[in-house]
């Protein structure tokens, strides 16, 4: 079975301009939860939607969105990049939102800003 | 999250068991426990996950204490494969799959 799928896997933007990255989740999968990894903040979570609907939310500015089309498949846009955007994006599917479930981390879409 | 605390750093010599402590002191009682590795420019992959029972599949051993306050997990056969960054978690119940990643546990698997 496919695993988790982000594109692309490399990005180079000038500050300012804004950027789109896409995951496509484990087939069946209804949970798309997106994190950010930098190396002086480590792995955080940025926000989780779950049947199109965003559940959770990390603690991040209003330029960091999402959405989650009806076959589960998620968008993250970032608008007026900025230097410190730069970082590896994660994305994570998981089957349910019910405790006990794992989630499955795809290889990540990293993010240059310049 | 319940706060999890993890040694920064460990060593394994290959082919011995690995043996990764957490401590978790104010897990609740419907919380489990997580464990994901993050090999280098990978993303973070699932190992193990517990609630009060022990927990064995093909990856690891995860032994969770009776008071449920710490945890440990076990790699029986280390490799150099399993050099990774160990990160232990107690997502909070209510959060749906919202996982909180704290520093983790450098483990280096030596020859």
């Amino acid at each position: 079975k496919a695993g988790v799928t982000q594109t692309p896997r490399y990005l180079i933007k000038t500050r300012g301009q804004q950027v789109t990255l896409s995951c496509s989740p484990i087939s069946g999968h209804r949970s798309v939860s997106w994190y950010q990894q930098t190396p002086g903040q480590g792995l955080q979570f940025l926000f989780e939607y779950f049947s199109e609907t965003q559940r959770n939310k990390g603690n991040f500015p209003g330029r960091f969105s999402g959405r989650q089309f009806s076959n589960s498949r998620s968008e993250m846009n970032v608008s007026t990049l900025e230097l410190g955007d730069s970082a590896l994006y994660l994305c994570a599917s998981s089957f349910s939102q019910g405790r006990g479930t794992e989630a499955f981390f795809g290889q990540g879409t990293r993010l240059t800003v310049v | 999250d319940a706060k999890t605390t993890q040694p920064t750093s460990m060593d394994c010599a290959e082919g011995r068991a690995a043996n990764l402590p957490c401590n978790h002191s104010t897990i609740s009682g419907n919380e489990y426990v997580y464990w994901y590795r993050q090999i280098h420019s990978q993303g973070p992959q699932y190992i193990i996950h517990g609630l009060k029972n022990n927990e064995t599949n093909e990856m690891a051993s995860l032994i969770i204490t009776e008071d449920r306050k710490s945890s440990t997990l076990i790699l029986p056969h280390a490799t150099l494969r399993d050099t990774a960054v160990y990160y232990c978690i107690v997502p909070q119940s209510n959060a749906g799959n919202m996982l909180t990643f704290g520093g983790g546990t450098r483990l280096m698997v030596k020859p």
